[in-house]
Formats: C-alpha cells, structure tokens, sequence
C-alpha cells in the first residue's frame, strides 16, 4: 500500500513563530488532505489539496503531486493552534493517514 | 448541517462480549467511511460505503468485525468478542463526493475492554 511519511514528528513553537509541516507520499495520488486533531481528539479538515496551493486565513498548504509532497504551513502561529496534524492520502475509496506531527504552541 | 455523530461517545466492554457503534453521517452525504485510531498512530482506515454499498474493506478488518449502512442513511459497526487488542477510538466520517473527497469527522467512540 501507499506510505506516507510527515515530518517533523515534534514541535514546539512559541506563539507568534511560523512553521512548515511536510508530507510525503510513495504513489500518486487523486486524494491529499490535511487534518488537525485537537487536544481533545476531533479531527477538522484543515483542506482537501491533491495538487495545488490554498490559503485559508493563517495557513496555507502546497502539493506538488509530480514529486510525491505536500506542505502546510502555519503563520502566526497560537496556543491553539497545538494538537496533531495529519497527512491522509489515497483516493476517494481509501485514505491512508500519516502518524501526524505533534504541535505544541508555547505562549 | 449538524455534522457526524456517533454513539455511544464511550463504551466499556468486557472481554468476549459484542459491541455496537452507530454512525449518523452529514445529510445527503453519499460517502461513509470507518476508521480507528490508537494512541499515538494516524486513523487507520476500516471500510468504507457509497449509498448503501460496502465498497471497500481494509484487509486487517477480522471476521470479527462488519458493518452495515442500511438504506444509505445512518451505519453500524459491529464487532464480536471483543479482545483487548480491539480497545481503540473509532472513528465515522463521511463525504458528499461532488467535486471534493473533504471527509468530515464525527466526534469517535472510544472502546475499552477489559
């Protein structure tokens, strides 16, 4: 099956920093979306990108999809902005998630 | 739009005994996937519907385990003597599949067996 790798696996960052996440994908794929799950587990579509680049508010995200990667990032970055971020890719039937980088935002 | 949910939020089982999960999926939304998730891993895809059909099952889903989404609407995930390797969060989300693939998570419902 597909691999997905997202680095780095920990960060912290103190309130106000920027920062780029990054995921990696071994296949192509039609499907690439990016999640943060919150401290207390809800997961919230951040955006749904197989090729491209979206802005929404303080983040951002590319995917070159000829080179297998996507990057997020996060601008301003604030207290709760601090949870676990995932890489999901695949195709409509089937996702397969990254195991997520941990955000810790420090005031 | 009321988004996902699931019930029970939280279910403590012992060893041995069935479980039940329901999934209520956002209105219309045609696409109902399963996942579950444990500590400190990614979701991990379990099945997945369109409409009323079964389209995709994850080759790590035991016998153990089926589900259901009868008429399209709502699904269940069952699962049959339970072992403590099934303790888990489990996961609903579902999808309109017009133009996007954005899923859209429930809440989860988090399995204990003892």
């Amino acid at each position: 099956g597909i691999q997905v790798e997202q680095s780095p696996p920990d960060l912290i960052l103190q309130e106000g920093a920027n920062s780029t996440l990054r995921c990696n994908f071994s296949d192509s794929v039609n499907n690439l979306q990016w999640f943060h799950q919150n401290p207390w587990g809800q997961l919230i579509n951040l955006f749904y990108i197989p090729s491209g680049t979206k802005q929404n508010g303080r983040l951002s995200a590319t995917t070159v999809a000829t080179e297998r990667y996507s990057l997020l990032y996060i601008s301003s970055s604030q207290t709760t902005d601090s949870g676990v971020y995932f890489c999901a890719v695949g195709g409509y039937q089937k996702v397969t998630f990254g195991i997520g980088t941990k955000l810790q935002v420090i005031p | 739009d009321t988004g996902v949910s699931q019930n029970p939020r939280h279910k403590i089982t012992k060893r041995g005994q069935n479980v039940t999960f329901r999934c209520d999926p956002i209105s219309e939304h045609n696409r109902l996937y399963w996942y579950r998730q444990t500590l400190g891993q990614g979701p991990e895809f379990l099945t997945y519907f369109q409409n009323e059909a079964q389209l995709e099952k994850s080759r790590l889903l035991s016998d153990r385990f089926s589900a259901e989404r009868p008429k399209g609407s709502f699904s269940t995930l069952e699962i049959q003597r339970t072992e403590q390797g099934d303790s888990a969060m489990y996961l609903c989300a579902s999808s309109s599949g017009a133009g996007s693939d954005t899923q859209y998570f429930g809440p989860g419902t988090r399995l204990t067996v003892l």
